[in-house]
């Protein structure tokens, strides 16, 4: 079974420019999630999608930051204009969310971004 | 305001040993505790998960000890091995809810 896929794996770009990051969750699951990973602040939830409308963006550093998701099958995370800071490694992730059951999230590899 | 506390960050084992880590958490209502293990450009999976009406789960070399009274659990890998490398992350999340806190994880490395 095909994992949640996200592209690009790596993105390097200057400061300034419009990053676009893409994630396609695993078939048949109704949550979705973007993370972001650095050393100094680990794992962070920036947003998460429950079918398809998102519930919770308080993670979301700032405006320069944007995401949707259009249908079930995919969804983007956009940074506008980007900043040096914003470099880290950002994972999508999908799950089935039950309402009384915990289900586990599923990982894609990430994307590693680099904001020269 | 960190609701998991993970540590150590850092844990060096020979091939072998045992390697421990212990986490932490703060709210009494969080019901499932999950670790994850993240292998180097991948992202994290999955790697056993428990429930607090038990005090123990294990699924091979890897055990996870719950103490409910001390809000701490922490995951044993016995008999490490240099495949065992990785960051280990624990979590916990509430009833009915599919949002994991994460700890801050912990970089294991298995020398042969």
């Amino acid at each position: 079974d095909a994992g949640v896929i996200q592209s690009p794996r790596h993105e390097v770009t200057e400061m300034g420019q419009e990053v676009t990051l893409r994630c396609k969750p695993i078939s048949g699951h109704n949550s979705l999630f973007w993370y972001r990973q650095t050393m100094m602040r680990g794992l962070e939830l920036l947003i998460y999608f429950n079918n398809n409308v998102p519930i919770d963006d308080s993670g979301m550093p700032e405006d320069r930051f944007s995401a949707k998701m259009p249908n079930a099958s995919f969804s983007t995370l956009k940074i506008q204009p980007s900043e040096p800071r914003d470099s880290a490694v950002y994972f999508c992730a999908s799950s089935l969310a039950s309402g009384t059951a915990n289900q586990p999230q599923h990982f894609g590899d990430g994307t590693r971004l680099s904001i020269l | 305001q960190q609701q998991v506390k993970q540590s150590p960050q850092s844990l060096i084992v020979q091939k072998g040993g045992i390697s421990i880590i212990n986490c932490a958490y703060e709210n009494t209502a969080f019901d499932y505790f999950p670790w994850y293990q993240q292998f180097p450009g991948k992202g994290p999976a999955l790697l056993i998960a428990i429930r607090p009406d038990v005090s123990e789960k294990k699924e091979g070399r890897f055990t996870i000890s719950f103490n409910k009274s001390a809000k701490q659990f922490s995951l044993h890998i016995m008999d490490s091995q240099p495949g065992d490398s990785a960051t280990y992350f624990c979590a916990a999340s509430l009833g009915g809810s599919y949002i994991p806190t994460f700890g801050r994880g912990t970089s294991l490395i298995v020398h042969p």
